[in-house]
Parts: C-alpha cells; sequence; structure tokens
C-alpha cells in the first residue's frame, strides 16, 4: 500500500538552529515527490519536485534531498516566517494520484 | 496568491443537505483536483479531472461527485451531508495531463461546517 508518513509531527527551533524534516515513503514506483508549505487556514504553496535518489533542491534557507526510501527537507538558520506546516505527497508511477502525508508543523521562535 | 480561485470561502450547512463547491483553474491549466483535509486525516486527494474528463479517483465518497466545465472550472457536489464531512476542501490546478511533472497550484480553499 502507499503510504507516507512525516517526522516529528512537531517541532520547535530558535531561530537560527537548523534541522531536518523527515519524510518517508513506501510506494510501487515513484514518479515524484513534492514538498508543500502550508499556512494556517491557506492552501498548501509548492517548494519542490524531487524525481529520484540522490536529487537535491534548493530554495533560500531550505535544501530537499531524497533517498530511495525518505527525503529530507533541510531549513538552515530557520527564521520566524519560516513558521509553517510543512507537507510531503508522492506520487506512484502507476496512476495519477498524490499520497500526503500529516505534516510537519515548524515553530521558529524569535 | 496561487491563480486558483474557490468560491465560496465558507459554507455552514444542516446534515443531509447539499452543497456544491467551485474551482476555478490558473489561466492555461488543463487538469484540477479537490482534496479534503481534516484535522484527524491530513490532505486526502479525492478526485482529479484534465480537461473535462475524468483521470484519477482517490478517497470519494460516492455521496461526492464532480465535474469540470467546457471552461476549465470545476465543481464539488457533496450531498447527504454527515458531520464528518465538515472539513477544508481544497482545490489545486496544474498544466499537465498526469499532472506527474507539474507541481500543483492550491486555492484557498472552502471550509464546509455541518451542524
Amino acid at each position: 500500500e502507499d503510504q507516507v508518513t512525516q517526522s516529528p509531527e512537531a517541532l520547535r527551533l530558535q531561530e537560527g538552529e537548523s534541522s531536518s524534516l523527515n519524510c518517508s515513503y513506501t510506494v510501487s514506483g515513484l514518479r515524484g515527490l513534492f514538498w508543500y508549505r502550508q499556512d494556517p487556514g491557506k492552501g498548501p504553496e509548492f517548494l519542490f519536485t524531487l524525481y529520484s535518489a540522490g536529487e537535491e533542491k534548493e530554495k533560500e534557507r531550505l535544501k530537499a534531498t531524497l533517498t530511495k526510501k525518505e527525503s529530507f527537507l533541510h531549513i538552515t538558520a530557520p527564521k520566524p516566517e519560516d513558521s509553517a506546516t510543512y507537507l510531503c505527497a508522492v506520487q506512484p508511477v502507476t496512476g495519477n494520484q498524490f499520497y500526503f502525508g500529516t505534516g510537519t508543523s515548524l515553530t521558529v521562535i524569535p | 496568491d496561487s491563480g486558483v480561485t474557490q468560491t465560496p470561502k465558507h459554507l455552514i450547512t444542516a446534515t443531509g443537505q447539499r452543497v456544491t463547491l467551485r474551482c476555478s483553474p490558473r489561466s492555461g491549466d488543463l487538469s484540477v483536483y479537490w482534496y479534503q483535509q481534516s484535522l484527524d486525516q491530513g490532505l486526502q486527494f479525492l478526485i482529479q479531472y484534465y480537461n473535462g474528463e475524468e483521470r484519477a479517483k482517490g478517497n470519494i465518497l460516492e455521496r461526492f461527485s464532480a465535474q469540470q466545465f467546457p471552461d476549465l472550472h470545476s465543481e464539488l457536489n457533496l450531498s447527504s451531508l454527515e458531520l464528518g464531512d465538515s472539513a477544508l476542501y481544497f482545490c489545486a490546478s496544474s498544466g499537465g495531463a498526469g499532472g506527474s511533472y507539474n507541481e500543483q497550484f492550491f486555492g484557498p480553499g472552502t471550509r464546509l461546517t455541518v451542524l
């Protein structure tokens, strides 16, 4: 069964304290893995797409990496405005469905 | 602003009723996706349409149905509503058929409350 697990559920960081969020997935062939940011009461905002193991993508203080079983979202020197829920989703090669994890709620304290 | 619009923003109704949620995709996008987000289950994929045709179906109840019109806007119909249907409903759009190599752009959502 295709599924996505994100950890931790919640993370509190001091401003400037780097850390990583984990997304483990089980899928019968990966077409793509997606990272989104969601602010309270708003729709998810696209961050990255990763297609194959070893791929990395960066955007400002965020860097996403992918292995055959998991993806990491590394946050370097976070700021309070990085506080949000970060969602991971996978799309298997069979079908067009997307499977989302339940997210990691990140709080960055000034 | 993602360019995806959803109406209404909020909807309060009673059990047993029927409602329609509307979504207009980004200009040029042919694919529309519907998702349900509740506190205990996260974001659940419901259904995808591409250029008017159903392309993929997820965890969508038989009481729910959707369609995409020639102008590419989409409607999600929810009937015989139950308390458990209370959730945020998101629409997303992308440019591709399978959405596989295209990021999805999400609308602001419709918050449905069933009393």
